[in-house]
């Protein structure tokens, strides 16, 4: 059974400082998505990762993926308290087009 | 182009009503899913369709019922509902592009069972 796992499940963080979130899988996949949810709306899309080493960058976030360690992270920079949110790592499910969401990362950036 | 759209956005039921969510996207998306989302959980996939005329069960069924008989539509249906369901339901739909399947969602109905 495909497991994802994120960690922290809650961070709380001042602006302008740099953190990561983990995202682990217990199953061979080489898709791996990252979605953003603010509170009461729905998930928006925010990167894909198709292959090992892939890296992904939008502005203040950099998303990798290790498809060996089964590992991505999801990188802030220079954190603003706009980037607050509830961040999800999605999984393909034995590769096809059904995906395996992690618990959740909430994230308060904090002035 | 709206993208996918839910209706209802709210909706209160007592134990034991039916209910039909509906979902409609724009996209000629193949893939569409309903996902149920609970306090500091993540999702969890109830049914799912590959294409127009098929559906599938997917993590979490029991007490729901999905049909897809337009491409562009996906519909939830509970029979009798229970506490337990209640939730907040997302839609989604995806198609094959880039290698990869990225899921586009709708904007949730917040239903409550008293």
């Amino acid at each position: 059974e495909l497991k994802v796992e994120q960690n922290p499940l809650f961070l709380s963080m001042q602006e302008g400082k740099n953190y990561t979130i983990y995202c682990n899988y217990s199953t061979t996949s080489d898709r791996l998505y990252w979605y953003r949810q603010d509170p009461g709306k729905s998930l928006e899309s925010l990167f894909v990762l198709l292959s090992n080493g892939a890296v992904k960058q939008e502005g203040r976030l950099m998303a990798s993926l290790d498809t060996k360690a089964r590992l991505s992270t999801l990188h802030i920079t220079a954190a603003v308290h706009d980037l607050s949110a509830t961040y999800f790592c999605a999984v393909d499910m034995d590769s096809s087009y059904k995906l395996i969401f992690g618990s959740g990362t909430r994230l308060l950036v904090r002035p | 182009n709206a993208g996918v759209t839910q209706t209802p956005k709210f909706r209160v039921l007592k134990t034991g009503q039916s209910m039909t969510l509906l979902c409609a996207q724009d996209m000629n998306h193949e893939y569409m899913y309903w996902y149920r989302q609970d306090p500091g959980m993540g999702l969890r996939l109830i049914h799912y369709s590959v294409g127009e005329g098929t559906t599938a069960k997917g993590e979490v069924p029991d007490g729901y019922n999905v049909s897809r008989l337009k491409k562009q539509n996906f519909l939830l249906g509970l029979e009798s509902a229970a506490p337990s369901q209640t939730s907040v339901y997302f839609c989604a739909s995806s198609r094959l592009a880039g290698g990869g399947y990225e899921q586009y969602f709708g904007p949730g109905t917040r239903l409550t069972v008293t």
